[in-house]
């Protein structure tokens, strides 16, 4: 079964500042996708950043970037010039190929400060 | 646009009632899912679709029924509430096809309390 671990409960950064979040997931498949969301107070699940595991290159979105490691089994998120707005709930997610499982972690509140 | 539109937003029950959460999508999407989360966690599977007429159980199935009839609508039904069923629900949506899975689309959520 597939497991996705984000072992940060919780980040502070200061406003400009960058901060990466920590995702690792275990599966035993080859091709597969991953997400970074981001739920604010508002409840919205808001998709941040996806990546197909078929892909080498890592996804980017604006201030948001992914490091994913395949073989590590690791996928993390770095926001740069982080904003007031990025304070959220974020959760690294995996989907299966098939679209038929989609496991989230437990999340990492981050906290935005001016 | 309205997307994945979940209502009610807000319901509170009592112990042993029933009811079904509604959700609709506009995006003709062949695959919709239903989660539960629970206070500080992530999302967990409920059940989902692949398309009209066809449903299968998720990770946490037990207590939940589901039907879908058409492509847009993808309702919960809860027979008998239990407290441990208190929690917020979030249907999403989303497209697949021999090109891959594109991302899902979530609904609001609908906060459901148990008493």
């Amino acid at each position: 079964a597939q497991t996705v671990t984000q072992s940060q409960p919780e980040m502070s950064v200061q406003e400009a500042e960058t901060v990466t979040l920590s995702c690792t997931y275990d599966t035993s498949e080859n091709n597969y996708y991953l997400f970074w969301y981001k739920q604010p107070p508002s409840r919205q699940m808001i998709l941040v950043i996806r990546q197909e595991a078929y892909k080498q290159q890592n996804a980017t979105e604006n201030r948001f970037s992914v490091n994913f490691q395949k073989a590590a089994k690791s996928f993390s998120l770095k926001i740069s010039d982080s904003q007031l707005g990025d304070t959220a709930m974020y959760f690294c997610a995996f989907m299966n190929q098939a679209g038929t499982a989609l496991i989230f972690g437990k999340g990492t509140t981050l906290s935005v400060s001016s | 646009n309205a997307g994945v539109t979940q209502t009610p937003k807000f319901r509170i029950l009592k112990i042993g009632q029933s009811m079904t959460l509604q959700c609709t999508q506009d995006m003709n999407h062949n695959y919709m899912y239903w989660y539960r989360q629970d206070p500080g966690m992530g999302l967990k599977l409920i059940y989902y679709s692949v398309g009209a007429g066809i449903t299968d159980k998720g990770e946490v199935p037990n207590g939940y029924n589901v039907s879908r009839s058409t492509t847009e609508d993808f309702p919960l039904r809860l027979e008998l509430a239990a407290p441990s069923q208190t929690s917020v629900y979030f249907c999403a949506s989303s497209w697949l096809d021999g090109k891959g899975n594109q991302p899902q689309h979530f609904g609001d959520g609908t906060r459901l309390s148990i008493l």
